[in-house]
């Protein structure tokens, strides 16, 4: 079967670093999205990654190892307003995406 | 601004009942989806419609049903045949982005069964 797993919930506190990961094992390997999700709202789309290695994009990295079938967001520099769900999501061989069940983001002051 | 509107924001239905979900986007995007997302669980496609006058079923189908007439509008319809209907459901439509098929999601709809 086809699975992604992320932590379910981390706790982080204002200003520092946290990283979130995600490994998956699917049927194929066709790129991995990260989304945003504030609770009751829609997921806002963060990073996309196909090659392995480091995209950065301003407070956000993302991370990839197909080898591994790994991956991690790191968000620096944390805001509240960063309190949020993660969803890490793989598009298999079929482009078909497979979604993981999110990360829960607490921020303290 | 462009964008995904979803309505009605929350909805309440009781038992035996069918309920439509609108999903209305100016995105000009060709692909649409539906998802249900359940506590706990990754996001499910529903039914997805790549284009006009044409739609698949996703990973379950079973219990719902879309209609794509226009490109700008893909209706969802919760029927009584849908055991466990209450959910949070997300309609998005998708464009390429440098190679990655991004989605755009609605603000979602949540149905609740009494």
């Amino acid at each position: 079967g086809q699975n992604i797993d992320q932590p379910t919930e981390m706790t982080a506190t204002e200003g520092a670093i946290v990283q979130i990961n995600c490994t998956y094992q699917t049927s194929g390997f066709n790129g991995l999205f990260w989304y945003q999700q504030h609770a009751g709202e829609a997921p806002t789309f963060l990073s996309y990654n196909v090659l392995d290695g480091l995209e950065e994009k301003g407070r956000f990295s993302s991370f990839l190892s197909r080898s591994k079938g790994y991956s991690y967001l790191l968000l620096k520099e944390l805001q509240m307003k960063d309190s949020a769900s993660y969803l890490c999501a793989v598009t298999d061989s079929n482009y078909q995406l497979i979604w993981g069940a999110g990360t829960k983001l607490i921020i303290k002051p | 601004d462009g964008g995904i509107t979803q309505s009605p924001k929350y909805l309440f239905r009781k038992e035996g009942q069918n309920v439509t979900l609108s999903c209305e986007q100016n995105l000009n995007h060709d692909a649409m989806y539906w998802y249900r997302q359940d506590p706990g669980q990754g996001l499910r496609l529903i039914y997805y419609s790549q284009i006009v006058n044409d739609f698949q079923k996703g990973d379950i189908a079973e219990g719902y049903s879309v209609s794509r007439e226009k490109k700008e509008s893909f209706p969802l319809t919760v029927t009584s045949a849908q055991k466990n209907p209450t959910a949070f459901y997300l309609c998005a439509s998708s464009t390429e982005l440098s190679g990655a098929n991004v989605l755009t999601f609605g603000a979602g709809s949540r149905l609740t069964v009494l």
